[in-house]
C-alpha cells in the first residue's frame, strides 16, 4: 500500500545532540513538508520542498536543517542550536500541478503518523 | 504568516450546526481544510482554489471569497465523529501551506 511513513514514534533527544527524523513516501509525490505541532499553536512550517535537492525554510526553521536527495526521502534534522525541541513533528507530501510559469498548486496533504520528540 | 482562525473552540450537541472561519492578510491561491483527533495525523477534508468556489463533503461544506481572503467551513447536522480540531490551510504564490492555530470542535451526545 502507498503512504508516507514516519520513524520512530517516540525519540528523545540529549542537550547537545543532533537528532534525525525519518520521513519516506512511495506516493510519487513531488513536494513534501515538515511540519512542528506544539499545544494551542497549530501546525507550523519548518521545511519544505517541491523537487529532489531544493528545499525551503518554512518559518521557524531555525534549529533545524534537512536534505532532499531522493523524491522519496526528506529527512529533518533537530540541532542542538534548537533549543526548544519537544514537540510532535509531522510530515506531509503532496502532488504539485504546475499551470503555468512560476504557479503551482499543492493537491491535498498527506501525513504521516508523527514523531513525539522530547528532551531527557 | 498565519491564518487567523475562529472561534478558538466550539461545543455542540448532536444535530447541531457549526461555522469555522479563516482568514489571511496575504492574497490566497488555495484553502485547504483538514481534520485532526487527538494523537493522530491530520486527515485531508477538502481544497478550494481561488475563485469563489463551495465545496461539499458530506454534511461538511466550504466556501471561499478570495477578494476578502477568507474561508469558512460549514458543518450541518453534527455527528459524533466530527468532534476534533478543523484546521485551515492557506496557500499563496509561493504555494507553500500555512496553517492556522486550529479549532477545536466538541460534540456531546
Amino acid at each position: 500500500d502507498g503512504g508516507i511513513t514516519q520513524s520512530p514514534k517516540y525519540l528523545f533527544r540529549k542537550e547537545g545532540q543532533n537528532v534525525t527524523l525519518s520521513c519516506e513516501q512511495n506516493l510519487n509525490h513531488d513536494a513534501m513538508y515538515w511540519y512542528r505541532q506544539d499545544p494551542g499553536q497549530g501546525l507550523r512550517l519548518i521545511y519544505y520542498s517541491q523537487i529532489v535537492n531544493d528545499f525551503q525554510k518554512g518559518d521557524i526553521a531555525e534549529g533545524y536543517s534537512v536534505s532532499r536527495e531522493k523524491k522519496e526521502s526528506f529527512p529533518l534534522t533537530v540541532t542542538s542550536a534548537q533549543k526548544n525541541p519537544t514537540a510532535f513533528y509531522l510530515c506531509a507530501s503532496s502532488i504539485l500541478v504546475i499551470w503555468e510559469e512560476r504557479n503551482a498548486t499543492n493537491e491535498k496533504l498527506f501525513f504521516g503518523s508523527g514523531t513525539q520528540l522530547s528532551v531527557l | 504568516q498565519q491564518p487567523v482562525q475562529s472561534p478558538q473552540a466550539v461545543i455542540l450537541r448532536e444535530g447541531e450546526d457549526a461555522v469555522i472561519n479563516c482568514s489571511s492578510s496575504k492574497a490566497l491561491y488555495s484553502v485547504h481544510w483538514y481534520r485532526q483527533k487527538h494523537g493522530e495525523a491530520p486527515v485531508f477534508l477538502m481544497i478550494l482554489l481561488k475563485g469563489g468556489e463551495q465545496k461539499g463533503h458530506e454534511k461538511i461544506s466550504a466556501s471561499f471569497n478570495e477578494k476578502k481572503q477568507q474561508s469558512s467551513l460549514y458543518l450541518t447536522a453534527s455527528q459524533l465523529s466530527y468532534s476534533g480540531t478543523y484546521f485551515c490551510g492557506t496557500a499563496d504564490r509561493d504555494d507553500k501551506i500555512i496553517f492556522g492555530k486550529g479549532t477545536r470542535l466538541h460534540i456531546l451526545p
